[in-house]
């Protein structure tokens, strides 16, 4: 079966750093996506990890352990405009999303 | 930057009627997909396409709905005869190929069904 756990909501303050956890369970595995997403708006993507290890780019950074089923999205100096929710998303032949997390920003 | 359009933004339909929701993909891309996101749902594969078929379908994707690639631009999803559970933001989206952007996806159109 597909199985992919984040939590369903998280504040953090202006300038500050969050951590997004993810774990899944999935019948196969070509990747790990992390998507934003505004309100009424599409899924834009913001990071790939396939292999295990950190991807960094610009104040956002991913972590993927496929021998734990594990990643993790890192948002640093955390703006304004970065309240929306984050997807993690799984591609065996298709991308999977989780149920996405909200992040409400605080100022 | 390429984009992939969607068409239109917002319908409200009966209970009970056929709609087209229409998507243009990116030129070059081979592969496309219909999501659908439930309010305050998660995002849901619908199908996948690719060399003018349906390579992969959810449980969703029953005889209600169909897709098709009329001809080289669009890319269009049918649903017959609405039901209320129908309303749902459909996203239409697509790849080159098993490349490691993801996929590109529209801006969603909005069903309402009443």
């Amino acid at each position: 079966g597909q199985n992919i756990d984040q939590p369903t909501e998280m504040t953090a303050t202006e300038g500050a750093i969050v951590q997004i956890n993810c774990t899944y369970q999935t019948s196969g595995f070509n990747g790990l996506f992390w998507y934003q997403q505004h309100a009424g708006e599409a899924p834009t993507f913001l990071s790939y990890n396939v292999l295990d290890g950190l991807e960094e780019k610009g104040r956002f950074s991913s972590f993927l352990s496929r021998s734990k089923g594990y990643s993790y999205l890192l948002l640093k100096e955390l703006q304004m405009k970065d309240s929306a929710s984050y997807l993690c998303a799984v591609r065996d032949d298709k991308i999977i999303f989780g149920k996405g997390t909200r992040l409400h920003i605080l100022p | 930057e390429p984009e992939v359009t969607q068409t239109p933004s917002h319908q409200v339909t009966q209970m009970g009627q056929e709609v087209i929701l229409r998507c243009v993909p990116i030129s070059n891309h081979l592969y496309f997909y219909w999501y659908r996101q439930i309010l305050g749902q998660k995002v849901e594969f619908l199908v996948s396409f690719y060399n003018n078929e349906i390579s992969e379908k959810s449980e969703i994707f029953d005889d209600q709905f169909s897709v098709e690639r009329p001809d080289g631009s669009n890319f269009t999803l049918k649903i017959r005869s609405t039901k209320l559970e129908d309303s749902a933001m459909y996203f239409c989206a697509s790849s080159f190929g098993q490349n490691p952007y993801g996929y590109t996806f529209g801006s969603g159109t909005r069903l309402t069904v009443v």
